[in-house]
């Protein structure tokens, strides 16, 4: 099945600073990709959906100016936290829609984990 | 809006006990109901699913029934083992490929 891949995996950053996590959809053409945030212990809260060729759509109460999201190619969807700050240490996740030849199933990346300090 | 709500874990079992994963869910209309299994270290995985009322997924063991009239979706397996320790997801999308809300996981934990 298609194969989600992100990195990095785990990252630690001073805050202030930003990081790029990255989401390739390895063997699939993506249209569509999904961003999830998952606190510990808790569930997948969606943040954005990520549109090749045009603005992600976000969820209410998400920053767009501060988790900057870029589809640019069917295959990477860039998650951009900016400015940095101990409450956005999380875990990132990223899914793609495989569509209808895939019955609509989202398949999902490892996810990762950002640290802020 | 549309919600799910899943038994609060740790649970905690013997290899070849009788497991339940209880799930019951909010939404207009008729969505697909879904189930996730989070391994250690990995991503989520599709466990199974099911698209309309009275469908029953299955894989590995795993069962659950999608019950219109409960707005239930529970896991169930006969006899688990140790490999299947993992967090389990519930969750549901109300349009195929659209984005899944998600149940906030039960952890579950089999020992030999």
């Amino acid at each position: 099945g298609a194969v989600v891949s992100q990195h990095p995996s785990w990252v630690i950053c001073k805050s202030g600073t930003s990081v790029k996590i990255e989401c390739r959809s390895l063997d699939f053409q993506a249209t569509t990709m999904f961003w999830y945030r998952q606190f510990p212990k808790q569930s997948l809260m969606l943040m954005a959906t990520s549109n090749e060729g045009s603005k992600a759509t976000y969820e209410q109460g998400v920053e767009k100016d501060k988790f900057l999201i870029n589809h640019a190619s069917l295959t990477l969807s860039t998650l951009t936290v900016t400015s940095a700050h101990p409450e956005d240490s999380s875990f990132y996740i990223c899914s793609v829609n495989r569509g209808p030849s895939g019955a609509n199933v989202l398949t999902f990346g490892a996810g990762s984990r950002l640290t802020v300090l | 809006g549309n919600s799910v709500t899943q038994m609060e874990g740790p649970v905690t079992l013997s290899e070849e006990a009788f497991l339940t994963i209880n799930c019951t869910y909010t939404a207009t209309g008729y969505p697909s109901l879904f189930w996730y299994v989070q391994y250690p270290g990995e991503g989520l995985q599709l466990l199974l699913k099911a698209t309309k009322a009275d469908d029953k997924g299955s894989n590995k063991g795993f069962e659950a029934t999608y019950r219109k009239e409960t707005t239930s979706f529970h896991l169930e397996k006969g006899s688990v083992q140790v490999s299947d320790s993992a967090v389990y997801f519930c969750a549901l999308s109300d349009q195929a490929g659209t984005a899944l809300i998600f149940g906030k996981g039960t952890t579950l934990s089999v020992s030999s």
